[in-house]
């Protein structure tokens, strides 16, 4: 149990596009999911929380209008990075955590590379 | 405020050493939850383990043991005769009560550990 998928596993990009990054939680309602960054060789930095049905609360520094989240379902979370830079080149993992639970549980990751 | 400290960037150990990860964190909070991730290559984040801040009951499952200590802020993590399938990046992590509210559930990660096995 507790499976959490992400699509797609690997994007490669021209700059100024934008590019959708979908979490989906299999087998359980995922109330709350989380959105992370990494960098190689870094820690997790959290991006944004977002409940279902609600707006994303982003984590200071976070450009809400270049990260747009939505939590449409209670198994479905996306994050589209608008007008995409190499920049934001990184590894992007989803996680999500059912009501009244405790432990988040991540999707696999998305590699993302602006050219 | 919430910090997680791995001080430990990088282990390197040959296959059935026994290997110690260390995790020490502060928060002011008197509930709190610890976890244990581990990222292989691949990039996914496998959980591991929780404990809440009332349970000061060391675990062991299979090869893998945790030790939790209050009074030195400690959660370290020990894996008994490593095997080469054990190289990853192990994350030690920190949150709130998620009770308070959507943001308590937010997790605080360390630095991360890489931990080499070598064959």
């Amino acid at each position: 149990g507790a499976v959490v998928s992400q699509h797609p596993s690997r994007v490669i990009c021209k700059s100024g596009t934008s590019v959708k990054i979908e979490c989906r939680s299999l087998d359980f309602q995922a109330t709350t999911m989380f959105w992370y960054r990494q960098f190689p060789k870094q820690s997790l930095m959290l991006m944004a929380t977002s409940n279902e049905g609600s707006k994303a609360t982003y984590e200071q520094g976070v450009e809400k209008d270049k990260f747009l989240i939505n939590h449409a379902s209670l198994t479905l979370s996306t994050l589209t990075v608008t007008s995409a830079h190499p920049e934001d080149s990184s590894f992007y993992i989803c996680s999500a955590r059912e009501r009244a639970k405790v432990t988040q549980y991540f999707g696999p990751g998305t590699r993302l590379l602006v050219l | 405020a919430q910090k997680v400290t791995q001080a430990q960037t990088e282990i390197s150990v040959v296959e059935k050493e026994d290997v110690t990860l260390d995790c020490v964190y502060e928060t002011r909070d008197t509930t709190y939850y610890l976890f244990w991730y581990k990222q292989p290559p691949s990039g996914e984040l496998v959980f591991l383990i929780r404990r809440n801040s009332f349970d000061e009951q060391n675990e062991i499952s299979g090869r893998y043991s945790w030790n939790f200590q209050k009074s030195t802020s400690s959660f370290n993590f020990t894996i008994t005769a490593s095997q080469v399938v054990d190289s990853a990046v192990y994350f030690c992590a920190l949150s709130k009560d998620p009770a308070g509210g959507t943001s308590y559930g937010k997790l605080t990660f360390g630095q991360g550990t890489i931990l080499t096995v070598h064959p």
